[in-house]
Parts: C-alpha cells; sequence; structure tokens
C-alpha cells in the first residue's frame, strides 16, 4: 500500500462545476496535510494546508480532512478553465517526514 | 522575498557524465529539500537537510548521487555518473522548520541524459 494515495486522473469537469479531489494516507500519526498545484512544466506551489478535523476553506478552495477515515480532500468551487492543473497531496508524519502523492490531473473544460 | 533559486534551469549530458545543480533557499529556511519528479508523477524525495545535517537520504541512489549543504544554506546535488533513468526535473524546496510547515519550490533543474 502507497503511503499517500491519489487518482491519477484526469478528472474533467465543466466550467462552473465543483472539482473534488481526494487523498488518502496509511500512516494513522500524520499530523500535518497540504495541497499543492502544479501547472504543466512548472514546479509545486501550495494552495491550502490543514491540521485538524474538518472543513477549511479559503475563496473557491475548502480542504476537508477526517482523520478517523484517513482521507483528506479538496474541493474547488466554480471551476475555471485556470484550474487546469495536477493537484499534489502531501502528508506530514512529524518533524522530518512529508510525502507527496503522485497527483491527480485536473481539467476544466471550458 | 526572494524565492528559492536553482541553476542551471536545463542541462543536457551524456550518460556516465556527471552533473552538479545548486539551490539556494529562502532566506532563514531551516529545512531544505532535494525532489527528483519524473514526468506524470509526483515528486520523490531524495535527501532532506534541517540546517547542514542530513536527516534523510533512504531514497537518494548513493553509489552516484551525494548532496551536501554548506554552513546551513546553499545546497548542491551531484550525479556521477549520470544514467539514462536520471532524467527527471530536480526540484528544491525549502520550509521555516520540519515537516508541519508548508514548503516553497524552486523552478527546478531540467536533466536530460543522452
Amino acid at each position: 500500500q502507497k503511503e499517500v494515495e491519489q487518482n491519477s486522473g484526469p478528472l474533467s469537469v465543466p466550467e462552473g462545476a465543483i472539482a473534488s479531489l481526494n487523498c488518502t494516507y496509511s500512516d494513522r500519526g500524520s499530523q500535518s496535510f497540504f495541497w499543492y498545484r502544479q501547472y504543466s512544466g512548472k514546479s509545486p506551489e501550495l494552495i491550502m494546508f490543514i491540521y485538524s478535523n474538518g472543513d477549511k476553506e479559503d475563496g473557491r478552495f475548502t480542504a476537508q480532512l477526517n482523520k478517523a477515515s484517513q482521507y483528506v480532500s479538496l474541493l474547488i468551487r466554480d471551476s475555471q478553465p485556470s484550474d487546469s492543473a495536477t493537484y499534489l497531496c502531501a502528508v506530514s508524519s512529524g518533524t522530518y517526514k512529508y510525502i507527496f502523492g503522485t497527483g491527480t490531473r485536473l481539467k476544466v473544460l471550458a | 522575498e526572494a524565492g528559492v533559486a536553482q541553476s542551471p534551469r536545463y542541462k543536457i549530458i551524456e550518460k556516465r557524465q556527471s552533473v552538479a545543480f545548486w539551490c539556494n533557499p529562502i532566506s532563514g529556511h531551516a529545512t531544505l529539500y532535494w525532489y527528483q519528479q519524473i514526468l506524470g508523477q509526483g515528486p520523490k524525495l531524495l535527501i532532506q537537510f534541517q540546517n547542514n545535517g542530513v536527516v534523510d537520504d533512504s531514497q537518494l541512489p548513493k553509489d552516484r548521487f551525494s548532496a551536501e549543504r554548506l554552513k546551513g544554506v546553499d545546497s548542491t546535488l551531484k550525479i556521477q555518473p549520470a544514467k539514462l533513468e536520471d532524467s527527471a526535473v530536480y526540484l528544491c524546496a525549502s520550509s521555516l522548520a520540519g515537516g508541519t510547515y508548508e514548503q516553497y519550490f524552486g523552478p527546478g533543474t531540467r536533466l536530460t541524459v543522452t
């Protein structure tokens, strides 16, 4: 079992719809959870981080964390073509362990 | 605030040659990471420094890869000798402290081994 798993996609959604990206992790001791966006040919950039169970909202983005079920998700409301990118989930289990998933490719169709 | 700097941006070498990459993290960031990202995959951690000490190099192919972080600031990653499968983007990232902090990535170095 991979430590951080994501569906590679592509996930295709129409413009204006909600895109839902999911990530599961294996280490129950994981403490910090991050979503990065990576445009083709570019470096990852942080979108959101979440530490506690529940929802965290920032503009059109909402991160959801459920530690009991060991999953974290990212919702993108009112998806735009400019949101088309690969979304990487990263999980930290402590001071030094930081693991990325393989990413989900999102395509927002105009 | 200046971001993470990396050089060169692109490098083409023949197999069995050597290559070195340089990274300058954000000022004040204690933790520095080197990742290898193969096309279509997520970043794979090669080595992590906390100040100038190594805290994780479990996935670094030590027979050909080496890295150092002098004085806890700049870092270099070296490959010698290079193999075809080393073709990838090498990303440097830094964070304020350890894993609970977000990472900031440099622009990466695209390596092609022919």
